[in-house]
């Protein structure tokens, strides 16, 4: 266990319509990172939030957004829903928001867009 | 950008024996992590073992280790006693050390199968 928490672990929904994922960091981390894992695209960072800011971003949609609150858990929305946006979303975290610091990773919402 | 490149999809070993995972990535970046993560069927992805480029020591985890080529950027990664607990995908990824997007850039993956 990760200390990362990720909710729902499993979404099914159809095509237009908007979902969020939600994930809490490990106790005392600043940093979060959203990643998503399809079979066409593999492993992929979207964004990264530190301290409630946009840090970084990475190959996210703009009909994806996500923000971080101020006790630091964070929501990653999709909106518009497309049959490929049927990925494994993962949360990771980190200690501060340097380049050194490593990733520790949720275990994952499933996304599945009927 | 940088890319991560796995060349093997899939790996098998016998029990007890060695496997060496192979990951090559380019970059024109001299400061920079690599990383490998394993990803059992669970789906949960697990750091096993982290590399700083500036270090030429390759890392060890207990059965775990790495042989770092930084001229060669090639970022193997060797597990001893193999058992069938490591049974996963093994990705490889990619963090610069300044400048850029600060999210991991992973490879495809290796599937690592443990024949008992």
């Amino acid at each position: 266990d990760s200390g990362v928490t990720q909710t729902p672990k499993h979404l099914i929904t159809a095509t237009g319509q908007r979902v969020t994922l939600r994930c809490s960091p490990r106790s005392g981390d600043l940093s979060v990172y959203w990643y998503q894992q399809s079979l066409d695209q593999g492993l992929q960072f979207l964004i990264q939030y530190y301290n409630g800011e946009e840090r970084a971003k990475g190959n996210i949609l703009e009909r994806f957004s996500a923000q971080q609150f101020p006790d630091l858990h964070s929501e990653l929305n999709l909106s518009s829903l497309e049959l490929g946006d049927s990925a494994l979303y993962f949360c990771a975290s980190s200690v501060g928001g340097g380049l050194a610091d490593t990733q520790y990773f949720g275990p994952g919402t499933r996304l599945t867009v009927l | 950008a940088q890319t991560v490149t796995q060349s093997q999809p899939e790996m098998s070993v016998q029990e007890a024996e060695t496997v060496t995972l192979s990951c090559t990535y380019d970059t024109s970046e001299s400061d920079y992590y690599l990383f490998w993560y394993k990803q059992p069927p669970s789906r949960q992805m697990i750091l096993v073992i982290r590399q700083e480029a500036y270090k030429q020591q390759n890392a060890t985890e207990n059965r775990f280790s790495v042989n770092f080529q930084k001229a060669a950027k090639s970022f193997s990664l060797k597990i001893s006693d193999s058992q069938l607990g490591d049974a996963a995908m093994y990705f490889c990824a990619y963090r610069s050390g300044g400048g850029g997007a600060d999210g991991l850039t992973f490879g495809k993956g290796t599937h690592l199968i443990i024949q008992p």
